[in-house]
């Protein structure tokens, strides 16, 4: 089975430019959510989206970011006209539907270095 | 206040060592508690999952939620190299059901031959 799946895994952008997150989440999972870790502290979470809707969004800084999961392809994290406040890594999770379980399944990680 | 504490360490010892990891937390409605392990750049992962209060064992390690006291802890027993990570206890949050959780800062852990 393979787990959940984030790409890229390392990706250096300069100041100004755009950076896309991309999350498959693990077989059976429609529920996927983002969370950010920045140097030195714990993960925070960011969003929480369902195929085509954004269910919770509450941590997503107001500008710049955005997030998408459609009813086609992986979830998207987009950071626009990065910052150097930007840089952390940035973790996609997913879980089965509501009801099923409540286990939370973490992919490895996109690490985003602004410069 | 933050939601949850947890002392980020470092922690040190030797191989074999009972190892205890704690947390405490403010809002006393929290009813799961998690315990993930994370290696260096790599992501977290689950090791422990209780809900409300009491004691749940799996294999080496013992998870324990005390509600009246609002405190959680990890045990590890005969510690091994292979546990030196940092330990992250998790809460979730509201009341949608769903795994918006709250994370610790985490414990960093060395477990040295």
């Amino acid at each position: 089975n393979a787990g959940v799946m984030q790409n890229p895994r390392h990706l250096v952008r300069r100041r100004g430019q755009e950076a896309r997150l991309r999350c498959s989440p693990m077989k059976g999972h429609s529920h996927v959510y983002w969370y950010r870790q920045l140097p030195e502290e714990g993960l925070k979470f960011m969003v929480y989206l369902q195929k085509e809707n954004i269910i919770d969004e509450s941590g997503m800084p107001k500008e710049r970011f955005s997030a998408e999961f459609p009813k086609e392809g992986p979830s998207i994290l987009r950071i626009q006209q990065v910052v150097r406040g930007d840089s952390a890594a940035y973790f996609c999770a997913s879980s089965p539907p509501k009801g099923i379980g409540n286990t939370i399944y973490f992919g490895e990680g996109s690490w985003l270095t602004v410069v | 206040q933050k939601e949850v504490e947890q002392d980020p360490g470092p922690l040190s010892v030797p191989e074999g060592a009972i190892v205890s990891l704690n947390c405490t937390y403010s809002n006393s409605a929290f009813q799961y508690f998690m315990w993930y392990r994370q290696y260096s750049r790599k992501g977290p992962e689950l090791l422990m999952y209780t809900y409300s209060s009491g004691n749940k064992e799996d294999g080496r390690f013992t998870a324990q939620v005390d509600k009246s006291s609002k405190y959680i802890s990890l045990f590890i027993r005969d510690s091994q190299p292979s546990d030196s990570a940092t330990y992250l206890c998790a809460i979730r949050s509201g009341d949608g059901g769903y795994n918006k959780l709250i994370f610790g800062a985490g414990t960093r852990l060395a477990v040295h031959p």
